[in-house]
C-alpha cells in the first residue's frame, strides 16, 4: 500500500506571511492523484487543491499552491498571505488512478496550522 | 452541491452495545467511504463500497461491517462496541470513472463515538 509521511506534525504562521506543509509519498505507481485538504477545528473536511501526477504543472488555487516533484515523490501546499481562516489542520492525500483500489485514499497523519495574528 | 450527512454528530454508547452509523449523499456517487480519525493517526480507512451491495475491505476492518441497500445510503456497523473504538467516524461519497473522480471525495462532518 502506498504510504504517505507528513513530517510536520504543527506549523505556526504569521498573519499574511507565507507557509510550507511538507508531504511525501512511497508509489511504484506512475499515475495518482495527489490532494491536500482541509479540515478546520469542529467543521468538515473539504478539498483544497489537487494535482495529476501525469501533469507537470503545478496546481494553483487562488493563495494555495503546490511544488510537485514527481522524481522526488514530493507534494508539499504553500500558503501564500495566511489569513486567520487558514488555522486547521491539512491532511495530503494519495489515490491510485486506477480503478482496483475504489478511489479510496491513503492519507498523511496531518499537520496542525497555527495562524498567528 | 455535494451534500454528505451523517446521522448523529455525536454518540455516546456502552460497551458491547450495537452501533449504527449511517451516511447518506445526494449526487448519485457510486463509491462511499468510512474512515476512522484518531489523533495522530490521520485517517485509516474502514471499509468501501463502489455500488450497492457492494463492499471492500480497507486498512482497519476488524470490529467493523458495513451495509449498503440503496445507492445513496451507506451504514457502518459495530456488532459489539468496545473502548478502543472510540474515535471520530467521517464517511466520503466520489463518483466513478478516472476523469471524474479526480476531483476527489466529499465528506460528511463527522461522528464523534465515545464508548464507555
Amino acid at each position: 500500500a502506498q504510504t504517505v509521511t507528513q513530517s510536520q506534525p504543527e506549523m505556526s504562521v504569521q498573519e499574511a506571511e507565507t507557509v510550507t506543509l511538507s508531504c511525501t509519498y512511497d508509489t511504484s505507481e506512475s499515475d495518482y492523484y495527489l490532494f491536500w485538504y482541509k479540515q478546520p477545528p469542529s467543521r468538515q473536511m473539504i478539498l483544497v487543491i489537487r494535482q495529476e501526477a501525469y501533469k507537470q504543472q503545478n496546481a494553483t488555487e487562488n493563495r494555495f499552491s503546490v511544488n510537485f516533484q514527481k522524481a522526488a515523490k514530493s507534494f508539499s501546499l504553500k500558503i501564500s498571505d495566511s489569513q486567520l481562516g487558514d488555522a486547521a489542520m491539512y491532511f495530503c492525500a494519495y489515490r491510485s488512478a486506477g480503478g482496483n483500489s475504489g478511489y479510496a485514499l491513503n492519507f498523511g497523519k496531518g499537520t496542525s496550522l497555527l495562524v498567528t495574528p | 452541491d455535494v451534500k454528505v450527512t451523517q446521522s448523529s454528530r455525536y454518540l455516546v454508547k456502552r460497551t458491547g452495545e450495537k452501533v449504527f452509523l449511517e451516511c447518506v449523499q445526494d449526487m448519485d456517487h457510486e463509491n462511499m467511504f468510512w474512515y476512522r480519525q484518531d489523533p495522530g493517526l490521520g485517517l485509516r480507512l474502514i471499509y468501501f463500497s463502489y455500488d450497492v451491495k457492494m463492499k471492500e475491505k480497507g486498512d482497519i476492518p476488524e470490529g467493523y461491517s458495513v451495509s449498503r441497500e440503496k445507492k445513496e445510503r451507506f451504514s457502518l456497523i459495530l456488532e459489539s462496541a468496545s473502548t478502543n473504538q472510540t474515535s471520530m467516524y467521517l464517511c466520503a461519497s466520489t463518483v466513478s470513472g478516472t476523469g471524474r473522480s479526480r476531483v476527489g471525495q466529499y465528506f460528511g462532518p463527522g461522528t464523534r463515538l465515545t464508548v464507555t
